[in-house]
């Protein structure tokens, strides 16, 4: 099973919600990743886990908060999101941080803040 | 992180091979190359990656020139569903990159039945 899965799928949320999104893996990957893509541009990374410790946020306003419960587990938490803050948000895992293995992707959750 | 440039776009008819050119002229000599694609509406999806040698798996080739300045992934039969975005970018392995995929813009394919 190389199946990395997310939910929800679509999510509409406004700027004083609190949500949280899901990502799921039983590889037995240690190490997961959030990126964040806009409309017609490339994904950007977000956050690395590894071996469930937070190992890079890229800078990411505290709105966005991740957590990691266990090692198949990594949810991103949503609380008084901006209408620019609505993309496609991507999780993918890997079997370690080394950057010698690939990463599979789940399919996203497209976020829309109104 | 070093840097790769694609072109924009390439175009390809279907059942042809297609080569997507790759330069990272300031590759170390712990960085990976690695390839991933991404299909409309789709998470990226992992094709292929090298350090040194010539890479073959069930979805594509990659070449990596000798001085690993450039890489060619290599598509040996286009298919319809093989138009996505190609992305090729990478890695440095170990040390604090984590393995963090920094996409750039990538090429966009396109396949002609």
């Amino acid at each position: 099973d190389t199946e990395v899965t997310q939910t929800p799928k679509h999510l509409v949320m406004g700027m004083t919600n609190k949500k949280s999104l899901k990502c799921e893996q039983h590889m037995g990957h240690r190490a997961m990743y959030w990126y964040k893509q806009k409309a017609k541009k490339p994904p950007e990374l977000m956050f690395v886990y590894s071996y469930e410790k937070l190992s890079i946020n890229e800078s990411v306003p505290s709105r966005f908060s991740p957590e990691c419960p266990n090692s198949s587990l990594l949810n991103l938490h949503l609380h008084a999101l901006q209408p620019e803050d609505s993309a496609l948000y991507l999780c993918a895992s890997s079997q370690a941080s080394s950057g010698t293995y690939e990463q599979y992707f789940g399919p996203g959750t497209r976020l829309t803040v109104t | 992180d070093a840097k790769t440039t694609q072109p924009n776009s390439m175009e390809s008819n279907e059942e042809e091979p297609v080569h997507l050119p790759c330069n990272h002229s300031t590759i170390s000599g712990t960085d990976y190359i690695h390839w991933y694609r991404q299909l409309p509406s789709q998470g990226p999806e992992y094709v292929i990656h090298g350090l040194t040698s010539n890479v073959n798996n069930r979805m594509a080739s990659l070449a990596i020139a000798e001085d690993r300045k450039s890489s060619t992934l290599i598509l040996h039969r286009a298919t319809l569903r093989d138009a996505a975005v190609y992305y090729c970018i990478l890695i440095h392995a170990g040390g604090t990159s984590y393995g963090k995929l920094t996409f750039g813009q990538g090429t966009i394919l396109t396949v002609h039945p």
